[in-house]
């Protein structure tokens, strides 16, 4: 089975610091991509990846960057952690091409105080 | 990207049948219809997707309208397991730009 693994499955972070979270998949997907979720506004785009070191913005970036160094691994990176950054965290990963599902991790739930 | 209309919940028997509704009237001939599944407490689950003929596998069916405005998710025999919220997505541009979540359909099972 395709497996997308995130690091951490709950994290407390303070406001101002510098967090980073971590997506690995072992099923050499070209695609990877990071959501959040929150209640009220369901699953939302934040970045998205088709190759190493390629990286686009999705419906909600401000705020966020990436890095995608390796295909297997995709980061999350948030520079100056704020509470409205706040969430559920899911990164997902798939082949390139329509014909294809994606594969979602378990998700990190992060809480900035 | 073309929109999808989903009930909001829905509400079924244990070991009966499951049909959840979709309808995407603006879908374009290159989208595929995907359905994904979350949860509670979890990441979403890919259950299946097409994108003309009505297609079969472990977890489900889908049936897809000749038209495509519209689609069908069945679960066969349902099981409290099945809980979950059901997400119909339509997906385009080669799989790799991300899918659009709606509220989806939050199915009860009842004992």
């Amino acid at each position: 089975d395709v497996k997308v693994t995130q690091s951490s499955r709950y994290l407390v972070k303070r406001t101002g610091e510098k967090v980073f979270l971590e997506c690995v998949q072992d099923m050499d997907h070209e695609n990877m991509f990071w959501y959040r979720q929150d209640p009220g506004l369901g699953l939302r785009l934040i970045y998205f990846s088709y190759d190493v070191k390629m990286k686009e913005k999705g419906d909600i970036p401000e705020g966020y960057s990436v890095s995608r160094e390796k295909k297997e691994r995709f980061s999350l990176i948030l520079e100056s952690a704020s509470t409205n950054q706040t969430s559920m965290y899911l990164c997902a990963s798939s082949l390139w091409g329509q014909d294809y599902g994606y594969t979602f991790g378990s998700g990190t739930r992060l809480t900035v105080v | 990207d073309a929109k999808t209309t989903q009930p909001n919940s829905m509400e079924s028997n244990e070991e009966e049948p499951v049909h959840l509704p979709c309808n995407h009237s603006t879908i374009s001939g290159t989208d595929y219809i995907h359905w994904y599944r979350q949860l509670p407490s979890q990441g979403p689950e890919y259950v299946i997707h097409g994108l003309t003929s009505n297609v079969n596998n472990r977890m489900a069916s889908l049936a897809i309208a000749e038209d495509r405005k519209s689609s069908t998710l069945i679960l066969h025999r349902a099981t409290l397991r099945d809980a979950a919220v059901y997400y119909c997505i339509l997906s385009s541009g080669g799989g790799a730009d991300g899918l659009t979540f709606g509220k989806g359909t939050h199915l009860i099972i009842q004992p």
